[in-house]
């Protein structure tokens, strides 16, 4: 039972390239969660997913999308990335009914020259 | 924008100490809770305590709730030096549906226990 995994662990990127992170969960999790965190600052929610074929904007959505083709894949897509997205990125799961208690990733540093 | 506040921003103690952490929140909440994170690591939930509780343990941890003064106390008794870490609340608000758990992070206390 490996829990929340993510790749890449880590990766640089030049401004305007584009990446997808990859978060993966084997709990059979309904809720899919991407979260990025900065120096100094708590979690700000990015995107989040209730279920297969479905997703919503959390508080920080500008530049990123995303996708739920599988209930155990969420995946983070930066499209042109710009240094201002220099960040950890981490995922998280939860249970439908439990979904405060989340079960984190362990994160993808991403610096964006 | 960032709900929570967290007091003090860093705690340094030695082992057997208790260490106290205290946020704060703006909005009304359903519930409340700690998680902690170990350097370079992901978070790991400790512990949720409902709007309409004042006091949970379990085990070294103690937390309490005051929803008329909107804050939260995190109590770790007899800390180790394995309890260093960052240690953040978070809040969790619905409007009579679910919340979907979009929690809202605090920036966190940075707790340091020496040997």
């Amino acid at each position: 039972n490996a829990g929340v995994t993510q790749t890449p662990k880590f990766r640089v990127l030049k401004t305007g390239q584009s990446m997808t992170l990859l978060c993966a969960q084997d709990m059979n999790h309904e809720y899919m969660y991407w979260y990025r965190q900065d120096p100094g600052m708590g979690l700000r929610l990015i995107h989040y997913s209730v279920g297969e074929g479905t997703t919503a904007k959390g508080e920080v959505p500008d530049g990123y999308n995303v996708s739920r083709l599988k209930k155990q894949n969420f995946l983070l897509g930066l499209e042109s990335a710009a240094p201002s997205q220099t960040s950890v990125y981490f995922c998280a799961s939860s249970y439908r009914g439990e979904q405060e208690t989340q079960y984190f990733g362990p994160g993808t540093r991403l610096l964006v020259l | 924008s960032q709900q929570g506040e967290e007091d003090p921003q860093a705690l340094s103690i030695q082992e057997g100490e208790n260490a106290t952490m205290n946020c704060s929140y703006k909005t009304s909440i359903n519930n409340l809770q700690w998680y902690r994170q170990n350097s370079g690591r992901g978070l790991v939930h400790l512990i949720l305590i409902r709007s309409n509780e004042r006091e949970k343990h379990s085990g070294r941890l103690r937390v309490t709730l005051d929803t008329s003064k909107k804050s939260s106390s995190l109590l770790i008794t007899a800390s180790r030096a394995a309890d260093t870490a960052s240690y953040f609340c978070a809040t969790a608000f619905n409007a009579g549906g679910t919340s979907y758990g979009k929690l809202t992070f605090g920036q966190g206390t940075i707790l340091t226990v020496h040997p």
